[in-house]
């Protein structure tokens, strides 16, 4: 069964700085998903990916699939506060299946 | 804009209670899903359905059990409640490969 990795499992920046998450499928990605989810509460929709090579930007983040379709990153530039949360990235395996989360912290 | 309401966002129940969690959505969307998060271990697909009445048993299917009599609701039933079923529980519906979340329901057995 196909599996994703997230890394790193938490991250603490100040704010300004760039981070960047990755997921790691053990198969082709036919769909990759980034979710963000606030603290206790459901998860909210950011980007998904389907082409290798793909890149799409939403505002200050960027999410973007490797030419192999088994490897995608998220990238924040300038983090603020507000993008604390955790966040899953996803793919589309028969089911939507995660990775076990990113956990992002942005302190003042 | 597609909209997956789950009916408590908290909830407290006894251990060998029987508990419903109930998901409705709104957009005529075949495909639901139910998952429970817990740290470390990130999100598990409990079950899902892509139809009225049909049901497939997802990773962790172990002490639940669901019900899909009409299109819009997927409930999540605990037959008999335990403390390590506490935890956040999500219901999603999904269309052609779109996936939307509820906000949840935190449940706690005790």
């Amino acid at each position: 069964s196909q599996e994703l990795e997230q890394s790193p499992q938490s991250l603490i920046v100040q704010e300004g700085k760039n981070l960047t998450i990755n997921c790691t499928s053990s198969k082709t990605l036919y769909g990759l998903y980034w979710y963000k989810q606030k603290y206790g509460e459901g998860l909210i929709f950011l980007m998904m990916l389907q082409k290798g090579g793909e890149e799409k930007s939403h505002e200050k983040i960027t999410a973007k699939l490797d030419e192999k379709k088994q490897q995608s990153s998220l990238h924040i530039t300038a983090s603020q506060p507000s993008h604390a949360g955790i966040y899953l990235c996803g793919a589309d395996a028969d089911k939507l299946i995660f990775g076990t989360g990113t956990r992002l912290q942005v302190f003042p | 804009d597609v909209k997956v309401t789950q009916s408590s966002r908290y909830l407290v129940k006894r251990t060998g209670e029987k508990v419903f969690l109930e998901c409705v959505q709104d957009m005529d969307h075949e495909n639901m899903f139910w998952y429970r998060q817990d740290p470390g271990l990130g999100l598990r697909l409990i079950y899902f359905s892509y139809d009225v009445k049909m049901k497939e048993k997802g990773d962790i299917p172990e002490g639940y059990s669901v019900s899909r009599e009409k299109k819009e609701r997927f409930s999540l039933i605990l037959e008999s409640a335990s403390t390590n079923q506490t935890s956040m529980y999500l219901c999603a519906s999904s269309h052609a490969g779109g996936y939307t979340f509820g906000s949840g329901t935190r449940l706690t057995v005790v």
